[in-house]
């Protein structure tokens, strides 16, 4: 029973390119969260979708980032245009309904260089 | 606006003692609060949780307290072992999770 999975695990843009972040979440599990950890903070949720929806994007910067989660396949977290104040660890959590208890897949470290 | 704090940013316990993590927080609305281990490299792994109607609840070694008129929660770990070396997060929410900045556990043998 594979966990969340994410990809690539390591990512290394330049300022101006877009960074695109993919999620599997786990077998069974239609509800997706995508959190943000800058270096030394805690992790910052971002977004919550359920397949083909997203529920509360309250979290998300207004510009540049956007996140979608398709009937099939995996859910992904898009950044346009990226600058240096976007790298960070970015984590995708998985649950089967809305939980408060989500697995959390090993995350994606983005670098812009 | 920190609204979940963890003071410590590091603790050092010896093996087989009591391992007493702590956070505070400021938003009265949060209703539901847990704990997340995480290691190095990988994702944050939850532990414990705790509703705000309780003031305790207890999993194996592991036992979280709430004090709401304190606004303050811990977990306990006993006894702590090195496998507990880790970072372990608080986390709040009535609706999404706010969670602290952390704090490094070393157990020593």
């Amino acid at each position: 029973n594979a966990g969340v999975m994410q990809n690539p695990r390591h990512l290394v843009r330049r300022r101006g390119q877009e960074a695109r972040l993919r999620c599997s979440p786990m077998k069974g599990h239609s509800h997706v969260y995508w959190y943000r950890q800058l270096p030394e903070e805690g992790l910052k949720f971002m977004v919550y979708l359920q397949k083909e929806n997203i529920i509360d994007e309250s979290g998300m910067p207004k510009e540049r980032f956007s996140a979608e989660f398709p009937k099939e396949g995996p859910s992904i977290l898009r950044i346009q245009q990226v600058v240096r104040g976007d790298s960070a660890a970015y984590f995708c959590a998985s649950s089967p309904v809305r939980l408060y208890e989500q697995y959390f897949g090993p995350g994606t470290r983005l670098t812009v260089t | 606006d920190q609204q979940v704090k963890q003071n410590s940013p590091s603790l050092s316990v010896q093996e087989g003692r009591i391992s007493i993590l702590n956070c505070d927080y400021t938003n009265s609305m949060f209703d539901y609060f847990l704990w997340y281990k995480k290691y190095p490299a990988e994702g944050p792994t939850f532990l414990i949780s705790i509703s705000s109607i309780k003031d305790k609840n207890e999993d194996g070694r592991f036992t979280v307290f709430l004090n709401k008129s304190a606004k303050h929660l811990s977990l306990h770990i006993v006894p702590s072992q090195p496998g507990d070396s880790a970072v372990y997060f608080c986390a709040a929410t009535p609706d999404q999770l706010t969670f602290g900045k952390g704090t490094k556990l070393s157990v020593i043998p």
